[in-house]
């Protein structure tokens, strides 16, 4: 069965660079899927960040899309979130997933919690 | 974008109560739409997809119906494991965007 976990800090300072790691086991991050990030704020719904394919096609949020870098590490069966000149307004649950050609999100992390707060 | 809206924000319902879920769409969609479910510090699973196709192992009291603009998620007897936060996802057209999500308490 695939499972997907986040790793990376917890806490980041305004201005800063929230960086997250997705760990993939039960499936190849070479697999015909997309690879996604999904964030939640606090009390407030869901938001697609972006993905990528595994020979390194991406595609961004145009919300996020000047601050936003995904990327994918095929040697450890990662893919990986950088999100730059972060503020009060990015704290929140961060959420890797997979999805299928047709971005049907099928399997999700449970998600990991990033404030940004000096 | 897409907007998705779901209605209710909340839903109070007893065990056994059968439930309905709008999610409408700020244009058509077809029929790409699916349906999430989230527990407290869980991941999310996804429950319905294609509108009405439901994930292989998702129990047969969870339906999915419509298509363009309007969409619904059913469950015709709840369970004591179906309070949760339900999602609908549209993944029609770029950039895929969900529902602000309905809660369901007891």
């Amino acid at each position: 069965q695939v499972k997907l976990q986040e790793s990376g800090p917890g806490l980041v300072k305004p201005s800063g660079t929230l960086s997250l790691t997705c760990s993939v086991s039960g499936d190849s991050i070479s697999s015909d899927y997309w690879w996604s990030w999904v964030r939640q704020p606090p009390g407030k719904g869901l938001e697609w960040i972006g993905e990528i394919y595994h020979f390194g096609s991406t595609y961004y949020n145009p919300s996020l899309e000047s601050r936003v870098t995904i990327s994918v590490d095929k040697s450890k069966n990662q893919f990986s979130l950088e999100l730059k000149s972060v503020t009060a307004a990015d704290t929140a649950v961060y959420h890797c997933a997979r999805a299928q050609r047709e971005r049907l999100i099928e399997y999700w992390g449970q998600g990991s919690l990033v404030t940004v707060s000096s | 974008d897409i907007q998705m809206t779901q209605s209710p924000s909340t839903l109070s319902a007893s065990v056994g109560d059968r439930v309905t879920i709008t999610c409408r769409a700020s244009q058509s969609i077809n029929r790409w739409l699916a349906w999430h479910q989230q527990k407290p510090g869980r991941a999310p699973t996804l429950l319905i997809y294609k509108a009405s196709s439901l994930k292989s192992g998702v129990p047969s009291r969870f339906s999915g119906g419509g298509s363009g603009t309007e969409f619904t998620l059913t469950i015709g007897s709840l369970q004591p494991d179906d309070f949760a936060i339900y999602y609908c996802q549209q993944y029609s057209a770029f950039p895929w965007t969900f529902g602000q999500g309905t809660k369901v308490e007891i």
